[in-house]
């Protein structure tokens, strides 16, 4: 069954550094997903992108952070300068979204330690 | 999109149904809604999802009252790999596709 991969699966960095987290979607899935869930928190929405275009963004997505598909198979999350608050996990997801159904299908996560 | 409210918590014997109520009546013509659950700190995983008849899958059944204000995810013979937090997610079909999770029900399954 295909299914949608994370790399890395722990990524530790220095507050102000930049780390690019990396996802393998499922290759025939058009909508993209980054999500974020702090620990012992709700799983929040970050962004979506769709033909190479953000679609929606929340308040979370400052300019801090970006998403590219760089060569078609890959989807990554840059985080520029990375703050204690921004250590979580990251997941992504992709879908099909085929009219009225919008199945995602999340990743593994990576956890981000930010120190 | 509807707000939902689920139970924080809920139990259920292994072998057993577990039935997961939720409440979305300020839910419209078009939303859809979705259940999700997560399992540890393991990404999302689709359950099913329905507009207003009653589905079934491989893992679950999604009974929406006639009014759509409420459903139930029905999980027939729960087991100890059923233990997760579930989501119930009312969607709209233009939406972006954003979910937007609630603390959703600790469903812990029993042995």
């Amino acid at each position: 069954e295909p299914e949608v991969t994370q790399t890395p699966s722990h990524q530790v960095t220095q507050m102000g550094q930049e780390v690019i987290l990396r996802c393998v979607p499922i290759s025939n899935h058009l909508y993209f997903y980054w999500y974020r869930q702090i620990l012992g928190q709700k799983v929040e929405f970050l962004v979506s992108f769709y033909n190479n275009e953000i679609s929606e963004k929340s308040e979370i997505f400052d300019d801090q952070f970006s998403v590219e598909r760089p060569d078609g198979s890959n989807f990554t999350l840059k985080i520029r300068s990375t703050k204690l608050e921004d250590s979580a996990m990251y997941f992504c997801a992709s879908s099909v979204r085929l009219a009225g159904s919008n199945e995602q299908f999340f990743g593994p996560g990576t956890r981000l330690t930010v120190l | 999109d509807a707000k939902t409210t689920q139970p924080p918590s809920m139990d259920c014997a292994e072998g057993r149904a577990a039935n997961l109520p939720c409440n979305h009546s300020t839910i419209s013509g078009n939303e859809y809604v979705y259940w999700y659950r997560q399992i540890h700190s393991q990404g999302p995983q689709y359950i099913i999802h329905g507009l207003k008849n009653n589905e079934t899958n491989e893992m679950a059944s999604l009974i929406i009252t006639e009014d759509r204000k409420s459903s139930t995810l029905i999980l027939p013979h729960a087991t100890l790999r059923d233990t997760a937090v579930y989501y119930c997610i009312v969607m709209g079909s233009s939406n972006t596709g954003k979910l937007i999770f609630g603390q959703g029900t600790t469903l812990q399954v029993k042995p």
